[in-house]
């Protein structure tokens, strides 16, 4: 069965920088969510769209932002990034009469 | 607050050797009680989800139970590729999930 798609898997950047993760929800999914996980920690909800609009916000960054695209993909776009931003960050989807969600396997961002 | 805890936080068990995993909540209007396996760096694998006190649900050596203020995740005959951290979590507003801090599993032969 098809799973969530993340991009990059892996991805170095500078402090300060700009990055761009990508999110590939279960076909027929209409539903995602982004999380962050830090070391040892458990998944943090960052932001949730359904039908292309933002449903719920989590703890998200001001300089973190994200959107959901007409063939249901999601963005996350994360500027001035810092060293605290260094985290696996993982994509999750459902359909949203349902609240199972299934995750992505993530993407570990690590900032230098 | 809403929220859940799970114990213990760390549980080393004999190939062979059944046991549960605990995760208690305080949540109002509960809409659904999740279990989730998830190996180190990987994505949380959806194991469970449990809506009503007295439901059980069953897949492969696992078993989760529910009642009003705590869910089970009873273990039976444990494998080594049973070692994961055990996620509980319930759902909040608009169905974000509010997990708890895990149980890690480790099941040695």
């Amino acid at each position: 069965a098809a799973g969530v798609i993340q991009s990059p898997r892996h991805l170095i950047k500078e402090k300060r920088e700009t990055a761009t993760l990508k999110c590939y929800p279960i076909p027929r999914h209409d539903t995602v969510y982004w999380y962050q996980q830090g070391p040892g920690q458990d998944p943090q909800f960052l932001i949730s769209f359904y039908e292309k609009m933002q449903s719920d916000k989590g703890s998200i960054p001001d300089r973190f932002s994200a959107q959901q695209f007409s063939d249901y993909h999601s963005e996350l776009n994360m500027s001035s990034l810092e060293l605290g931003d260094s985290a696996l960050y993982f994509c999750a989807s459902s359909l949203a009469r349902s609240n199972e969600q299934f995750f992505g396997p993530g993407t570990r961002l690590t900032v230098l | 607050e809403d929220q859940v805890t799970q114990s213990p936080e760390a549980l080393r068990l004999q190939e062979g050797e059944s046991s549960s995993l605990n995760c208690s909540y305080t949540v109002s209007g509960l809409r659904g009680l999740f279990w989730y396996r998830q190996d180190p760096g990987k994505g949380p694998e959806f194991l469970f989800t449990l809506y009503s006190a007295g439901e059980e649900k069953e897949k492969e050596r696992l078993k989760a139970t529910l009642t009003k203020k705590e869910s089970f995740l009873h273990i039976t005959a444990p494998k080594p590729e049973d070692s994961a951290t055990y996620l509980c979590a319930f759902s909040g507003g608009y169905n974000k999930l509010i997990f708890g801090a895990g149980t890690r599993l480790a099941v040695h032969p």
